[in-house]
């Protein structure tokens, strides 16, 4: 069975102070990971699809990258903005998707 | 339009109640899920449509009824819930799949769901 583990649950940042954020994941067959940004309140917003070992996708402040056992979710100079809920899913190579409970993200100005 | 609409946003039900959930996806997708989202889980999949077919039931009770009318409309009609159901219910549209591997999910905002 897929398993997707995040860590830490939460993460509590200075403004400014750069940190990464862990998905680890076991999978049958990876044909994608995902990383997806979901602020109180709201659905998951889609921020990157990354499809092989050694990729990377940046966005503003945020550089995802993947390994063959884990992805990194990297918050260079993070503002109070960047604060919310990352979540991480990895699907199978039946497209099966797994999510990961989230990383907590306080960004204290 | 945002991309997929869910209403309501709030619902406070009694276990005897019937009440339905419903979503709208305003972005040519061909494939509709609902996911259940609870405190400091992981997302649910309950169910998946595509192209108005339902493709995958993830032993969901049968308190829980999916409908799916077109490729725009997704509805989950709920009856006799336990407190326990009480969570964020949400929406998700896709494109579906491409060579390279799944098109990523768009989500509504989503129902609080609360079962007295």
């Amino acid at each position: 069975e897929d398993q997707v583990t995040q860590s830490p649950e939460a993460l509590r940042l200075q403004e400014g102070e750069s940190s990464s954020l862990n998905c680890s994941y076991t999978v049958s067959g990876l044909r994608g990971l995902f990383w997806y940004r979901q602020d109180p309140g709201k659905g998951p917003e889609f921020l990157f699809t990354l499809y092989s070992a050694g990729e990377e996708k940046e966005k503003e402040r945020l550089k995802a990258t993947l390994t063959k056992k884990e992805s990194f979710l990297h918050i260079t100079a993070p503002k109070p903005e960047d604060s919310a809920t990352y979540l991480c899913a990895v699907q199978d190579r039946k497209d099966k998707l797994s999510f990961g409970a989230g990383t907590t993200v306080t960004v204290r100005a | 339009e945002t991309g997929v609409t869910q209403t309501p946003r709030h619902l406070v039900m009694g276990m005897t109640n019937k009440k339905s959930l419903k979503c709208e996806q305003h972005l040519g997708h061909n494939a509709m899920y609902w996911y259940k989202q609870s405190a400091k889980k992981p997302l649910e999949l309950m169910f998946v449509y595509n192209f108005k077919e339902q493709t995958e039931n993830n032993s969901v009770p049968s308190r829980f009824s999916p409908e799916c009318p077109n490729s725009s409309h997704l509805f989950l009609h709920l009856h006799t819930l336990q407190p326990e159901d009480s969570a964020l219910y949400l929406c998700a549209s896709s494109q579906g799949w491409d060579r390279r591997g799944g098109s990523p999910l768009h989500f509504g905002n989503g129902t609080r769901l609360t079962v007295t």
